[in-house]
């Protein structure tokens, strides 16, 4: 299994507070991913990164920011939280060379009440 | 718009028979195929995967087809097994794995015994 660790693995929240949540790698993969994944919407990608203090928007960042300030770390944050992202939350990661496929972490249930 | 399709929510089959899953796709920059597996409170694992190059890949009990002309692609599962049964998402991308994926909202794998 790619090493890929989520924490928090579950968090409940309420309305208008910050949460982050951190994806942690131990294979130096250079790209890494933010999903979330809702009923009846598959998984959607939120924002990447291709290198530290590399990121860029993804098809639902709306309300969402990211940091990497570290090849292991990508960090993902709700600045005031809303009922609508409550959804559960995968981080993944990929070499980026030839045909690696994406590799995904275990998930974080974030709800928000 | 959704560019990949999984117009199956679910599907059920008898252990030993074979499994197909289905996909369809609009956008034709796609170059880049996969498949994953979803067990519930766990993060999808990669599969299989095909590029465009090629219209099929095998890899034991799974096999990948791809049909450009009709933006189809399948997969099939010989012997099925009840350890199969999962969620299955279809994703595609461009440029390889540097591109981003976009999922097809998965369909449910029961195999019954």
């Amino acid at each position: 299994d790619a090493g890929i660790t989520q924490s928090p693995r579950h968090k409940v929240t309420e309305t208008g507070t910050p949460v982050t949540l951190r994806c942690h790698q131990t294979e130096n993969h250079r790209y890494m991913y933010w999903y979330r994944q809702d009923p009846g919407h598959g998984l959607r990608l939120i924002h990447y990164s291709y290198g530290v203090k590399d990121t860029d928007k993804g098809e639902v960042s709306d309300g969402y920011s990211v940091s990497r300030s570290k090849t292991e770390d990508f960090l993902l944050t709700l600045e005031s939280a809303t009922s609508s992202q409550t959804s559960v939350y995968f981080c993944a990661i990929s070499e980026g060379r030839g045909n690696q496929p994406q590799h995904f972490g275990d998930g974080t249930r974030l709800s928000i009440l | 718009d959704q560019q990949v399709k999984q117009n199956s929510p679910s599907l059920s089959v008898q252990e030993g028979r074979i499994s197909i899953l289905n996909c369809d796709y609009t956008n034709s920059m796609f170059d880049y195929f996969l498949w994953y597996k979803k067990y519930p409170a766990e993060g999808p694992t990669f599969l299989i995967s095909i590029s465009s190059i090629k219209d099929k890949n095998e890899d034991g009990r799974f096999t990948v087809f791809l049909n450009k002309s009709a933006k189809h692609l399948s997969l099939h599962i010989v012997p099925s097994q009840p350890g199969d049964s999962a969620v299955y998402f279809c994703a595609a991308g461009v440029g390889g794995s540097q591109g981003n994926l976009i999922f097809g909202k998965g369909t449910k794998l029961s195999v019954k015994p």
